[in-house]
């Protein structure tokens, strides 16, 4: 089975705090993206990657940013954290161009930020 | 602008009610629609892909079909183990995905 593990599962920060989210996928995906998720705006892309050291910027990148130093992890990173950044973030891997594409996703870590 | 809306947004049904959850999207070269299944505080779950007009797949009591504007999600003879949210999504050939809200489905016993 396909296994996206997502290092915390809640987490609860404070205004300014560095947040690191760790997200890990053991099926040699070359793509791997981060999602939030909030009640009535459904799934909003962050930043993705195709590659090793490769970033793409996606629909809501600002306050963000991303590091993909090896094929299976893929870390987001809040540089300093503020309340409107209070979500549930969600990691997903999928295969390159020859596969079927379809995302497979993390169990989701909750964040609060104070 | 791609773009994939869901109705419902919810959906009440009795166990054994059969119904339909719609995803209507436009999108500028589809290379994939896609649903899933949410569990409360999960993670979404990979149901089906679907990849042309005409195309159906099924899975236990759920069945995926595709037009060329939408996809139906059917639901036959429930059982409340399917209350989750459903969400449509369709890839482009820019390799992205777009996701609509969902649709969030109780079964009651």
């Amino acid at each position: 089975d396909v296994k996206v593990t997502q290092s915390s599962r809640y987490l609860v920060k404070r205004t300014g705090e560095k947040v690191f989210l760790e997200c890990v996928q053991d099926m040699d995906h070359e793509n791997m993206f981060w999602y939030r998720q909030d009640p009535g705006l459904g799934l909003r892309l962050i930043y993705f990657s195709y590659d090793v050291k490769m970033k793409e910027k996606g629909d809501i990148p600002e306050g963000y940013s991303v590091s993909r130093e090896k094929k299976e992890r893929f870390s987001l990173i809040l540089e300093s954290a503020s309340t409107n950044q209070t979500s549930m973030y969600l990691c997903a891997s999928s295969s390159g161009q020859g596969g079927s594409g379809e995302l497979f996703f993390g169990e989701g870590s909750r964040l609060t930020v104070l | 602008e791609d773009q994939v809306t869901q109705s419902p947004e919810a959906l009440r049904l009795q166990e054994g009610e059969s119904s339909s959850l719609n995803c209507s999207y436009t999108v500028s070269g589809l290379r994939g629609l896609f649903w899933y299944r949410q569990d409360p505080g999960k993670g979404p779950e990979f149901l089906f892909t679907l990849y042309s007009a005409g195309e159906e797949k099924e899975k236990e009591r759920l069945k995926a079909t595709l037009t060329k504007k939408e996809s139906f999600l059917h639901i036959t003879a429930p059982k409340p183990e399917d209350s989750a949210t459903y969400l449509c999504a369709v890839r482009n050939y820019g390799q992205n995905f777009v996701f609509g809200p969902g649709t969030r489905l109780s079964v009651l016993p």
